[in-house]
This record gives structure tokens, sequence and C-alpha cells, in this order.
């Protein structure tokens, strides 16, 4: 079945560093989806990618869809307290509803 | 508005008792309905999610069940508790695209 991976597992940063996470796919996406949990909370929703090579912004985030639609990125610029939290990325099984997560990279930062 | 509800927040129940989560959500009809197990500082594994009343795909056929007996209603529930049953329980919601919208979920210890 499809599989989602997700590097790195842990990061831990500087405030005011950059921080990166990286999705990959074992098969070709229609969508790719980033959400994120806080400690102690539930996911949620940030964002969805549908076309191939796509970047999106969200104030620092920035979210890529690769141009062959198996790999994903979100890039956050200057990293504040705020933004610590488990990241994940999903996509949906071929003519599923479901969604396959990856394992998460979880953020913290040092203030 | 949507909004989704899961109760109870915390339970702690003895290995071998049963077990009823309940969610429902509100302001939308015929929503794709979805329960996931987070055990702590992992990732998000789907067990069940259901399309429609009394529809329901089982993705981890363990000790555990679920039914939808109303629209809007997504009931999870075990006869006998194991240990490893122990988690985080989400359950979540979509209806016309992939975007999944959780609930505040259930952090369920077995003891």
């Amino acid at each position: 079945g499809q599989q989602v991976m997700q590097i790195p597992q842990y990061q831990h940063v500087q405030e005011g560093e950059d921080f990166t996470t990286y999705c990959n796919s074992s098969t070709t996406l229609s969508n790719i989806q980033w959400y994120k949990q806080r400690p102690g909370g539930h996911p949620v929703f940030l964002i969805q990618l549908v076309k191939s090579g796509e970047v999106k912004k969200q104030k620092r985030l920035t979210f890529q869809f690769g141009e062959a639609k198996k790999n994903s990125s979100l890039h956050i610029t200057a990293t504040q307290t705020t933004d610590v939290g488990t990241y994940f990325c999903a996509g949906p099984p071929q003519g599923a509803q479901k969604l396959v997560f990856g394992q998460g990279t979880r953020l913290t930062i040092n203030p | 508005s949507q909004t989704i509800h899961q109760w109870p927040a915390t339970l702690v129940q003895p290995v071998g008792s049963p077990l009823s989560l309940e969610c429902t959500v509100e302001g939308t009809s015929n929503p794709n309905l979805y329960w996931y197990r987070q055990a702590a500082g992992r990732g998000l594994q789907l067990l069940f999610y259901s399309v429609g009343i009394g529809q329901i795909s089982s993705e981890v056929p363990q000790n555990l069940s679920a039914s939808r007996p109303q629209d809007r209603q997504f009931i999870l529930s075990s006869k006998k508790l194991l240990l490893s049953d122990s988690g985080f329980y989400l359950c979540a919601w979509n209806q016309y695209s992939y975007e999944q919208y959780f609930g505040p979920g259930t952090r369920l210890t077995v003891t």
C-alpha cells in the first residue's frame, strides 16, 4: 500500500532559525496536505497542494509540491515559539477517500 | 459552521473492560467520518472510516470496532481493552474535499 515518509523525525532549532520538513510518497498523489499539531492538541489543517510544482505561502510558511507529485516540503522562515508542534503531511491513496499520514516532524524551539 | 465533538476527554480503564467513545459532528449532513489512534509521540494510525450510515471500513482488525448508528455519529468500541489500546483517539470528518477536521480527542489510559 501507499507509504508516506517524513524527515526528519525531530528538529530542534534556536528561535529565529529556519526549519524545513520533507515528505515523500511511494506513489503519485492527487494532492498533499499539511497539518500542525500543537503539544497536547489535535491536528489542524494548514493547506492543500494540488498542482505539480505548486508553491504556496502562509506568512512565514512556504509549502511546495514536487514536479512528480510524490514529494513535498514545508519551510518555516525565522521560527517563533508559536511554531512549536508536530507537522504532518498526508495524501490520499488512489481512488480512496481516506488519507495516509506521514510520521510527522516534531519541532522544538529554544527561545 | 461545522463543529465536531468527542467525549470523554480523558478516560482511565482497567484491562479487560469495555470501551465506548463517541464522536458527533454538527452543522453538516452525510460527512465522511474517521477514527485515528495516536500513541505517545507517534503518528496517526487510521482505524476506521465511514462514508455513510452503516458503512464502516476497517483498517486495523484488532479488538476494536466502529459503528455509525446516525448520520453524524461515529462510535468506537471494544469488548475487552488491552494495555496496547492506550493512546490518543481522534475523530475527524470531511465532506467534499480531502482535508480533514479533527475533534479534540480522547486520551485513553488502560491500566
